[in-house]
């Protein structure tokens, strides 16, 4: 089974800086696609950036990169000239390239707070 | 817009009392997913159908049961509400491709309270 392991519960950023959430995996599986969802107070998560494995080139989504590690099995999300909007629950997933297991191995969680 | 709706928002219910939360979607995706978020936890996937197809969690407790009687709906079902299942629960659709672009939708979620 896969575990998805978010070891910073809470993180806080000035606005306008840069900041990057640390996510780390474990899987026996040479293929599969990691997310960063964000999920605001009293709002449904949203994805916010997505990577599949075989892809080297770490993925960008405009002020939102990723810095993915296969051999080290990290995954962590910078984002850059934060914004009070960026304040959330932010979650990183994994999921299975295998059909007929498409769900979603979330990490707890880490929140972020932007302060103005 | 097309988007993932759960009624109630907020729901409360007597320990031991069944109750029934609702998932609907204009998306018209193929697979509906329920998943269970505890305080402070991450979201826990219950089960989820692929079209008619339903698909069971492993240590998904049989106090769980799920119907869909049609694309659009999807509706958990709680038989017997004990104070251990008071979380949100998160509703998902999505449209089953076996690709990365398959994205999961959310809906807002429905925070059962067990009194």
């Amino acid at each position: 089974a896969q575990t998805v392991t978010q070891s910073q519960p809470e993180m806080s950023v000035q606005e306008a800086e840069t900041v990057t959430l640390s996510c780390t995996y474990d899987t026996s599986e040479s293929d599969y696609y990691l997310f960063w969802y964000k999920q605001p107070p009293s709002r449904q998560m949203i994805l916010v950036i997505r990577q599949e494995a075989y892809k080297q080139q770490n993925a960008t989504e405009n002020r939102f990169s990723v810095n993915f590690q296969k051999a080290a099995k990290s995954f962590s999300l910078k984002i850059s000239d934060s914004q009070l909007g960026d304040a959330a629950m932010y979650f990183c997933a994994y999921r299975s390239v295998d059909f007929g297991n498409e769900k979603l191995t979330f990490g707890t969680g880490t929140r972020l707070t932007i302060i103005p | 817009d097309a988007m993932v709706i759960q009624n109630p928002r907020y729901q409360v219910t007597q320990f031991g009392k069944p109750v029934t939360l609702s998932c609907s979607q204009t998306l018209n995706h193929n697979v509906m997913y329920w998943y269970q978020q505890k305080s402070s936890q991450a979201p826990k996937l219950l089960f989820h159908y692929y079209d008619k197809d339903f698909n069971n969690e492993a240590d998904t407790p049989d106090n769980f049961q799920s119907r869909r009687p049609n694309t659009s709906f999807c509706f958990l079902d709680i038989r017997s509400p004990g104070l251990g299942d008071a979380a949100m629960y998160l509703c998902a659709t999505s449209r089953g491709r076996r690709d990365y672009t398959d994205t999961q939708y959310f809906g807002p979620g429905t925070r059962l309270t067990v009194l």
